[in-house]
């Protein structure tokens, strides 16, 4: 069966620190991966997508960035936080319709 | 392009009350539609889906129906649980792009004993 694996669950990190961000697949081959943010109260926003290794839409213009050095890994990456950075972060994959989540992780920037 | 309108919440019921989230969706085609699931503190799961009109998801007592007529796939359950307590997304996969899922805002749903 398939499963996604994010980590961490919970971070706090001071403004102008780099952000780190992984998410792995296992299970599957060449899935579409995404990372969505999701404010407090707030719906998903989609930030990044990828189709293969190396393939990265962006979606909305930030100071995030993603990328995929392998099939099933995904990477958030940031060099330098905002404060507006603040969420939680949700990594999912898909190929064929529906879509499988993670954990999620809760970004705290102070 | 593809969207997804949701019923605005926050939603209160009473244990025991019957429940409906509204979705209607704007999109080309024969979009796959579906309904996710968040707990506090956790990713989306899977509630139900519906892949052509006229079909119906069903899943832990909640069902939505495909209509294509009214561009609708209105979220029901005849008895909540306080367990209910979540968020909800509605969603739609258009199957033309590997962008894909696109999700309404989500509706908070609280059940009170």
């Amino acid at each position: 069966s398939q499963t996604i694996h994010q980590w961490p669950a919970t971070l706090v990190q001071p403004v102008g620190s780099p952000l780190s961000l992984e998410c792995t697949v296992e299970g599957t081959s060449n899935p579409n991966l995404y990372w969505y943010r999701q404010a407090a109260g707030r719906g998903l926003q989609l930030l990044f997508y990828s189709v293969g290794i190396g393939q990265i839409s962006s979606e909305v213009p930030q100071n995030l960035s993603a990328s995929r050095p392998q099939d099933r890994q995904f990477i958030l990456s940031s060099k330098k936080l905002l404060l507006s950075d603040s969420g939680f972060y949700l990594c999912a994959w898909s190929t064929r319709g529906e879509a499988f989540f993670g954990q999620g992780t809760r970004l705290t920037v102070v | 392009g593809n969207s997804v309108t949701q019923m605005e919440g926050p939603v209160t019921l009473s244990e025991e009350a019957f429940l409906t989230i509204n979705c209607t969706y704007t999109a080309t085609g024969y979009p796959s539609l579906f309904w996710y699931v968040q707990y506090p503190g956790e990713g989306l799961q899977l509630l139900l889906k519906a892949t052509k009109a006229d079909d119906k998801g069903s899943n832990k007592g909640f069902e939505a129906t495909y209509r294509k007529e009214t561009t609708s796939f209105h979220l029901e359950k005849g008895s909540v649980q306080v367990s209910d307590s979540a968020v909800y997304f509605c969603a739609l996969n258009p199957l033309n792009s590997a962008r894909q899922l696109t999700f309404g805002s989500g509706t908070q749903l609280t059940v009170l004993p």
